[in-house]
């Protein structure tokens, strides 16, 4: 079971924003390890969308925007568009489990 | 253009083997460490196993640890999983991911790019 838990799905309107939360424990997020995200397009692989809590690789819309605090990160999303819709993961390290730890997903949907 | 290639996924049943391939293209397959993610079907991701630039150091998740043997030939540019005694929770596709550095389980890393995945299915 995934140590990083994050909210089941997150909705919006074209043009409105989201913000996902990926909250972990002191072993994880809270040890200071970094936070990285991933999106899921329908049938395809994940993609590195945010790594080192905050930073986007070449490519990415700078609509998205990560952030970390305590136990917890955030991924946001402005100006949300249809090809936004897709699965969001983060990602960070444990160090009691000793492993790379994701988070349990959330579904975008643009209404 | 960076790109991982997986193959090898295959149905087999409960207690079976598997191997899997990943070759690789478009960066020095031997200076960076590798990993497998795994995703089961409708559910989220997981990471299987790491292991560093040269091979040398190995690291599993408990789910597999004993049981799935993670390895790569650098001279061939191509990593590979091998799975034994699978079970039904196996089921999944398995992504093959590069990760940023030589060391196989830094702390700050993150898995970019990732394969287009192999299916995995254990069943009777």
């Amino acid at each position: 079971q995934s140590v990083l838990t994050q909210p089941p799905s997150v909705s919006g309107a074209p043009g409105q924003s989201v913000t996902i939360s990926c909250t972990g424990s002191n072993s994880n997020i809270g040890a200071g390890y970094d936070v990285h995200w991933y999106q899921q397009l329908p049938g395809t692989a994940p993609k590195l969308l945010i790594y080192t809590n905050a930073y986007r690789p070449s490519g990415v819309p700078d609509r998205f925007s990560g952030s970390q605090s305590g136990t917890s990160a955030s991924l946001a999303i402005t100006g949300l568009q249809a090809d936004d819709e897709a699965d969001y993961y983060c990602q960070s390290y444990d160090v009691s489990l000793t492993a790379y730890v994701f988070g349990t997903g959330t579904k975008v949907t643009v209404l | 253009e960076v790109q991982l290639l997986e193959s090898g996924g295959d149905l087999v049943q409960p207690g079976g083997s598997l191997r899997l391939s990943c070759a690789v293209s478009g960066f020095t397959f031997s200076s960076y460490a590798m990993g497998w993610v795994r995703q089961a079907p409708g559910k989220g991701l997981e990471w299987v196993s790491s292991l560093s630039a040269s091979g040398g150091s190995t690291y599993y998740a408990d789910s597999v640890k004993g049981r799935f043997t993670i390895s790569r030939d650098n001279s061939r540019n191509t990593l590979y999983l091998q799975m034994t005694t699978l079970r039904a929770e196996d089921t999944a596709i398995y992504y093959c991911v590069k990760a940023i550095a030589v060391a196989g389980l830094r702390t700050d890393n993150w898995f970019d790019p990732w394969g287009q995945g192999t299916l995995v299915t254990v069943s009777s």
